[in-house]
């Protein structure tokens, strides 16, 4: 079983629709999380990190429960400029090694 | 303010041959670590350096080398190279005094494929 594994893609989503990824870990011990974009050819950026309480910007929204080792990222009002790769990180806490899932591609066609 | 910065953007290389990829990471920033990332996959970590010693490494063989140097630079070796060495090898730094847990920020990768 992978350590990070999130929802196999593409998605193809219209602009303006609305669209979420989901993501599981397996280690328990994992301490921080995140949501990172990559362009096609392109490096990794962060999107932004994941907390507990769930945090907003903007039009993204992640979500984490620790209970359930699941993380999520909704994007609202697709826009043309989403269409990428997301790539769901985790951290285990081990020096800095961050875990990748294999990324969820996402397309917003017009 | 200068982000990461990798060199060769791009190389070829065939099998059996060693290759050296460079490294230089955001100004402030103390650790660097390296990913390798096969087409379609996710980025895997290769190992972390910081005070100028491999702090952590992942399940890479020992053909995958490293050093860091006193400005923090760093370069990735691999010797023997194999086709399936042939990826994406981000480098990514951070400021990482208290264990590695800060946000790590990527360069744009050196690109090398295997004959």
């Amino acid at each position: 079983r992978k350590e990070v594994e999130q929802d196999p893609g593409p998605f193809n989503v219209p602009e303006g629709a609305t669209v979420a990824f989901n993501c599981t870990y397996s280690n328990s011990a994992s301490q921080s999380f995140f949501w990172y974009r990559q362009d096609c050819r392109k490096e990794p950026k962060l999107l932004m990190s994941v907390y507990s309480s769930g945090n907003e910007d903007g039009r993204f929204t992640a979500q984490l429960n620790r209970a359930s080792q699941y993380i999520s990222l909704l994007i609202r009002d697709s826009k043309l400029s989403d269409s990428a790769t997301y790539l769901c990180v985790v951290n285990k806490g081990e020096g800095g090694k961050l875990i990748f899932g294999q990324g969820t591609e996402l397309s917003v066609k017009p | 303010d200068a982000g990461v910065t990798q060199s060769p953007t791009h190389l070829i290389k065939t099998r059996g041959q060693q290759v050296t990829l460079r490294c230089s990471p955001k100004s402030g920033h103390d650790t660097v670590s390296w990913y390798q990332q096969a087409l379609g996959q996710g980025p895997q970590f290769i190992f972390q350096y910081y005070e100028e010693e491999e702090r952590q490494r992942g399940n890479f063989p020992d053909r995958f080398s490293g050093h860091q140097f006193p400005n923090y630079s760093s370069e990735l070796n691999v010797n023997a190279l194999l086709l399936g060495d042939s990826a994406l090898y981000l480098c990514a730094s951070s400021a990482g005094g208290s264990g590695g847990a800060e946000t790590q920020y990527f360069g744009p990768g050196t690109r090398l494929l295997v004959l």
